[in-house]
C-alpha cells in the first residue's frame, strides 16, 4: 500500500526559482491538502481540495498555487521561491465524509537560499 | 479563534511507566480529533481517530479519550518503551474541512 507519496524528499532552490512539489494518493480520497511545518509553529494549512477541479486557500496560501485535475494528484507550485518558504512540506489525504482519518506523506524538506 | 494546545512541550519518563499526553481545544463543536506520532525527520503517522460521538478509542497500549464539554483529549500510553520516543501531535477537525494542529509534545522514554 503506497498511501500518500511525495516527491522530492529534499530540494534546494535559489531565490526566485520556481518548482512543483508532487503529491499522489492511491486511496481514492476526495480530500487532499498541503501543510508546512516550521519549528515552534506547528503545521499550517496552505491549500486544500475537496475533489477534482476544486481548490481553496488555507491559512498561509501566499506564494503557492495548486490544482487538482485528478482525484489522485495534488501538486503544489512555488511561483518564485523566497527564503521564508524554507520549510518542511507535507501532503495529506482523507475521505470527505464518514471516518475522515487523515494520512500524511513523508514530507519534502525545502531550502531556499 | 479555534486553537489547539498541547502542554507540556516536552516530557521525559522512565521506561515502563504509564503516561498521559494532553490536548486542549477552544471550541467544543468538533467533528473529530486525531492523534499522530512524528519521528525526527519523518512524516506523521496516524495513531488514533476519535469521532465526535465517541468518548475513547484504543489501539494496543494506546488509549485516547475525548471530553468535548471541557475541550480536552488525552493520549494514555501504557508500559512505555524507548521506541515510544517521538513527538506526539493532536489535530482537531472543527467541521470546517481543515485540521488544526497543536505544536506537539516531544516524548523521551529513558531506558
Amino acid at each position: 500500500n503506497a498511501g500518500v507519496t511525495q516527491t522530492p524528499k529534499f530540494q534546494v532552490l535559489k531565490t526566485g526559482q520556481s518548482m512543483t512539489l508532487q503529491c499522489a494518493q492511491d486511496m481514492n480520497h476526495e480530500y487532499m491538502s498541503w501543510y508546512r511545518q516550521d519549528p515552534g509553529m506547528g503545521l499550517r494549512l496552505i491549500h486544500y481540495s475537496v475533489g477534482a477541479g476544486i481548490t481553496d486557500q488555507g491559512e498561509v496560501p501566499n506564494g503557492y498555487n495548486v490544482s487538482r485535475s485528478t482525484t489522485e494528484d495534488f501538486p503544489l507550485r512555488l511561483l518564485s521561491a523566497a527564503p521564508s518558504q524554507t520549510s518542511v512540506y507535507f501532503c495529506a489525504s482523507s475521505r470527505l465524509t464518514g471516518v475522515t482519518e487523515a494520512f500524511f506523506g513523508q514530507g519534502t524538506r525545502l531550502t531556499v537560499v | 479563534k479555534q486553537e489547539v494546545t498541547q502542554i507540556p512541550a516536552a516530557l521525559s519518563v522512565p521506561e515502563g511507566e504509564n503516561l498521559v499526553l494532553n490536548c486542549s481545544f477552544t471550541d467544543s463543536a468538533i467533528y473529530n480529533l486525531q492523534w499522530f506520532r512524528q519521528d525526527p525527520g519523518k512524516g506523521l503517522t496516524s495513531l488514533l481517530l476519535i469521532q465526535s460521538s465517541q468518548r475513547e478509542q484504543t489501539s494496543g497500549r494506546l488509549n485516547a479519550s475525548l471530553d468535548k464539554s471541557s475541550g480536552r483529549s488525552t493520549l494514555y500510553i501504557a508500559a512505555s518503551q524507548p521506541g515510544d520516543s517521538a513527538t506526539y501531535l493532536c489535530a482537531v477537525d472543527f467541521g470546517n474541512e481543515k485540521l488544526t494542529f497543536g505544536t506537539g509534545t516531544r516524548l523521551t522514554i529513558i531506558p
